[in-house]
């Protein structure tokens, strides 16, 4: 079983749909989950970023993370033609977790239809 | 904002050629990242760096290099181009303990023909 799955979509939404992008992971000591968003022919940039359990907002977006099920989730609300992207999530371990010990999701590519 | 920057956004090369990709970032960052990146793989790391004249090697050095001479420039070489070495390559920088958000730059599409 891989450390971290992603399903690859692709998904595609009319505009104003609620997104829900979701990633599963097998290693207990995960403890930092992050969101990146890439536009095409551009590099991933940080999205969102929560610390262990629980929800996170902002704006439209809201990470959600679920330790007993180990199952994070991204929420899209009222998701626009800009928010197409693909998406990845990213987790690392605590409390000795360098930079290099980041393991990505592959990524699920987004589409929002006008 | 913090930029990263990488020196070229497409590059052919052809196989057997040494090629050099550049990355420079401007945020005094203490931590360098390679990745490649491939439809169906996802991410994968090649090399990173923790501090000048310091690398290690990360899932996949295989046929890679790298040099930091200085702090805010890490670069990448393919001492000898294969076509199976054809990717979208992205350099990346964060601080130490920052765990972990990194900062992409715009990634170099690399063909080798």
């Amino acid at each position: 079983q891989k450390e971290v799955e992603q399903d690859p979509g692709p998904l595609s939404v009319p505009e104003g749909a609620i997104v829900s992008l979701n990633c599963t992971y097998s290693n207990s000591a995960f403890q930092y989950f992050m969101w990146y968003r890439q536009y095409s022919r551009k590099g991933p940039e940080l999205l969102m970023y929560t610390y262990s359990s629980g929800n996170k907002e902002d704006g439209r977006f809201t990470a959600q993370v679920d330790k007993s099920s180990k199952y994070i989730s991204l929420f899209i609300r009222d998701s626009q033609p800009s928010d197409s992207a693909t998406y990845l999530c990213a987790m690392n371990t605590l409390p000795q977790g360098g930079s290099e010990k980041l393991v990505f999701g592959k990524g699920m590519k987004l589409t929002v239809n006008p | 904002d913090v930029k990263v920057t990488q020196s070229s956004r497409y590059l052919v090369k052809r196989t057997g050629e040494k090629v050099f990709l550049e990355c420079v970032q401007d945020m005094d960052h203490e931590n360098m990242f390679w990745y490649r990146q491939d439809p169906g793989l996802g991410l994968r790391l090649i090399y990173f760096s923790y501090d000048v004249k310091m690398k290690e090697k990360g899932d996949i050095p295989e046929g890679y290099s790298v040099s930091r001479e200085k702090k805010e420039r890490f670069s990448l070489i393919l001492e000898s181009a294969s076509t199976n070495q054809t990717s979208m390559y992205l350099c990346a920088s964060s601080f130490v303990g920052t765990n972990e958000k990194l900062f992409f730059g715009s990634g170099t599409q690399l063909s080798v023909l």
